[in-house]
């Protein structure tokens, strides 16, 4: 069955400093995965698709396959980016989370 | 726009109330997902409506019943709820319930409900 490992519930970093968020996944076909955040009192919003290839707010991930990973990096954090992050799996109309990572950016 | 509007933004309702979600959105998207967000925890998936038609039920207990009375509206009615159903409820949308490459959900800002 497909899953998607997020192995950090919290993670804090300093302003200015690079940002990583983990994501591995389990699936058997073509994986299309997402990035999605969520602010404080506010939607969940997508953030990155793998298939798009973009950068958003300077956040870029990168499908590797063969580590079966789908990491979240951000070179210079910044203190808006605090909020909760989730990497998800599209699977046929299924929509897969994982467990999420609380990012924290200290001043 | 893809805007995802959902009502109402909270919800107290008793153990023998019946009362109903509402979800409405505008982007000509014909599928319409139901999501279960309990606190500290990701979304899990409830329901997919597919061109107005039930495609997906994650064997969620019968006193959630979904309706779908058109492309733009999705309803979820809520009859004889335990405590345990305290949530947020998000509602959400898609091109198509196709899975298919490109086919991005969009996420209302839920509804807070709170069983007493």
């Amino acid at each position: 069955a497909q899953r998607v490992t997020q192995p950090e519930k919290l993670l804090s970093v300093f302003k200015g400093a690079p940002v990583e968020l983990k994501c591995n996944y389990s699936y058997s076909g073509s994986p299309e995965l997402f990035w999605y955040v969520q602010y404080s009192r506010q939607r969940l919003q997508l953030l990155l698709r793998h298939i798009s290839r973009e950068s958003i707010k300077g956040f870029t991930a990168d499908l590797n396959k063969g580590e079966t990973s789908f990491h979240l990096k951000k070179p210079f954090a910044q203190e808006e980016d605090s909020a909760m992050y989730y990497c998800a799996l599209m699977q046929a109309q299924k929509l897969v989370f994982g467990q999420g990572t609380r990012l924290t950016i200290n001043p | 726009d893809t805007e995802v509007t959902q009502t109402p933004k909270h919800l107290v309702m008793g153990m023998t109330n019946k009362k109903s979600l509402k979800c409405e959105q505008h982007m000509g998207h014909r599928a319409m997902y139901w999501y279960k967000q309990k606190a500290k925890k990701p979304p899990e998936l409830m329901f997919v409506y597919s061109y107005e038609k039930l495609s997906i039920n994650e064997s969620v207990p019968s006193r959630f019943s979904p309706e779908c009375p058109n492309s733009s509206l999705l309803n979820l009615h809520l009859h004889a709820l335990q405590p345990e159903d305290s949530a947020l409820y998000l509602c959400a949308s898609s091109q198509d319930g196709t899975g298919r490459s490109g086919n991005t959900i969009y996420f209302g800002e839920g509804s807070w409900l709170t069983v007493v």
